[in-house]
């Protein structure tokens, strides 16, 4: 059974710091790694993948990912009051392939306080 | 601008009665999938749609569940006999373009059953 853990929060960040999200996953060998954000009632909006140990930036976003640790995490630098969403962390299995469903986790909800 | 469009954005059933769904890609692609979300838990794929066929499906994706391209464009989710806990966010997704293991969600589909 693959998990993808997150903890579910309230996160609260004072506006302009850093927001760190963490997430860690079960199955070893996960291959594709994504940060999605949705707001209430609204739908998952990817805005961040990473497939390598290391970090990815993208703006204000880094994705962090450690296969070793199983353990990947979001930065998100100047946080803006806009940011306030839940952050889902989503792992795709072995083959790493698109016919593969994504494992989600129950997202961490963020919250920026101005 | 969506990815895929989904209709209709709200459905209201009985339970035992057949409900289908519907997901309207913007533009050709080879994958595609459906998620649900039942309210306050995480996202959980049910199948996935590759070249015209179903690729994965996961354990909640059993009989009472159907998915076609009926007329080579639009995707369907069938849900026959619907139950109190067939109640959900259902959200159609595609495959990314450059890379294919991202996934990108429509606005979804909240299904009530009563």
């Amino acid at each position: 059974q693959k998990e993808v853990e997150q903890n579910s929060g309230p996160l609260s960040v004072p506006e302009g710091a850093i927001a760190s999200l963490n997430c860690t996953y079960s199955d070893r060998v996960s291959q594709s790694f994504f940060w999605y954000r949705q707001y209430s009632g609204k739908s998952p909006e990817l805005i961040m993948s990473i497939y390598s140990n290391g970090d990815k930036e993208d703006g204000r976003f880094t994705a962090q990912l450690n296969k070793a640790s199983q353990y990947v995490s979001l930065l998100i630098r100047d946080s803006q009051p806009s940011d306030s969403a839940t952050y889902l962390c989503a792992v795709r299995g072995y083959s790493g392939g698109g016919a593969d469903g994504l494992t989600f986790g129950k997202g961490t909800h963020l919250i920026i306080q101005p | 601008e969506p990815e895929v469009t989904q209709t209709p954005s709200h459905q209201v059933t009985q339970m035992g009665q057949e409900v289908i769904l519907r997901c309207v890609p913007i533009s050709n692609h080879l994958y595609f999938y459906w998620y649900r979300q039942i309210l306050g838990q995480k996202v959980e794929f049910l199948v996935s749609f590759y070249n015209n066929e179903i690729s994965e499906k996961s354990e909640i994706f059993d009989d009472q569940f159907s998915v076609e391209r009926p007329d080579g464009s639009n995707f369907t989710l069938k849900i026959r006999s619907t139950k109190l806990e067939d109640s959900a966010m259902y959200f159609c997704a595609r495959g990314g373009g450059g890379r294919v293991t991202e996934a990108f969600f429509g606005q979804g589909t909240r299904l009530t059953v009563v």
